[in-house]
């Protein structure tokens, strides 16, 4: 079955310090990929996505994501973290033959400490 | 702009009862998701719409539920006998159209069945 794993629920670390969230895809074929960042309360925002023109795709705020054939995974980074980063960030991943199914991983939550 | 806004934030309701859930995407968007999410999991696709038409549904869309988007505007999701499983946040998204596009989530219904 198609699917995405995030490795790690919770994630802290030290405000300046890098960030690496974790995500695999599951498929030989990749699929579309996307990392969504959820703040309390709010909805999800898309931070930055995958189609296949680049491998290193740049997102809002700093964050970037590597697309690794090699490796099915979609790490997403940021090189210094800011207190403001804390949420949780969603791996997703769009599968051919599913127009409208977007798989998600279960989450990681960041939290940053000053 | 306004973003995707759904009603009620909140809904808290008893066991056997049905409940409604509306959701209004931006407009001029043609697409228009649903998915729920439960505490420490990821956002679970449940159906989508292309314009009125419900293109693609999830098995985990049982019998109880039905969605309709009858003007190809907003969207309503119903729960009918509601059950202590069904408690979870109802997420609503909508986007242009297409694979590979961002999705706008809605900050989501919250229900709670006692």
């Amino acid at each position: 079955a198609q699917s995405v794993t995030q490795l790690g629920s919770h994630v802290s670390v030290s405000e300046g310090a890098l960030v690496l969230l974790r995500c695999n895809y599951s498929s030989s074929v990749p699929p579309y990929l996307f990392w969504y960042v959820q703040y309390p309360n709010q909805g999800l925002q898309l931070l930055l996505k995958y189609t296949s023109a680049a491998t290193l795709v740049k997102g809002i705020n700093g964050f970037e994501a590597e697309f690794k054939k090699s490796e099915t995974s979609f790490h997403l980074t940021k090189p210094s973290a800011h207190m403001s980063d804390a949420a949780e960030y969603f791996c997703a991943g769009q599968y051919g033959g599913s127009q409208g199914n977007l798989i998600f991983g279960k989450g990681t939550k960041l939290s940053v400490k000053p | 702009d306004t973003g995707v806004s759904q009603n009620p934030r909140h809904k808290i309701t008893k066991r056997g009862q049905n409940v409604t859930f509306r959701c209004d995407p931006i407009s001029e968007h043609n697409r228009l998701y649903w998915y729920r999410q439960t505490l420490g999991q990821g956002p679970e696709f449940l159906t989508y719409f292309q314009n009125e038409a419900q293109l693609e549904k999830s098995r985990l869309l049982s019998d109880r539920f039905s969605a309709e988007r009858p003007k190809g505007s907003f969207s309503t999701l119903e729960i009918q006998r509601t059950e202590q499983g069904d408690s979870a946040m109802y997420l609503c998204a909508s986007s242009p159209g297409g694979v590979g596009e961002k999705l706008f989530f809605g900050s989501g219904t919250q229900l709670s069945v006692l």
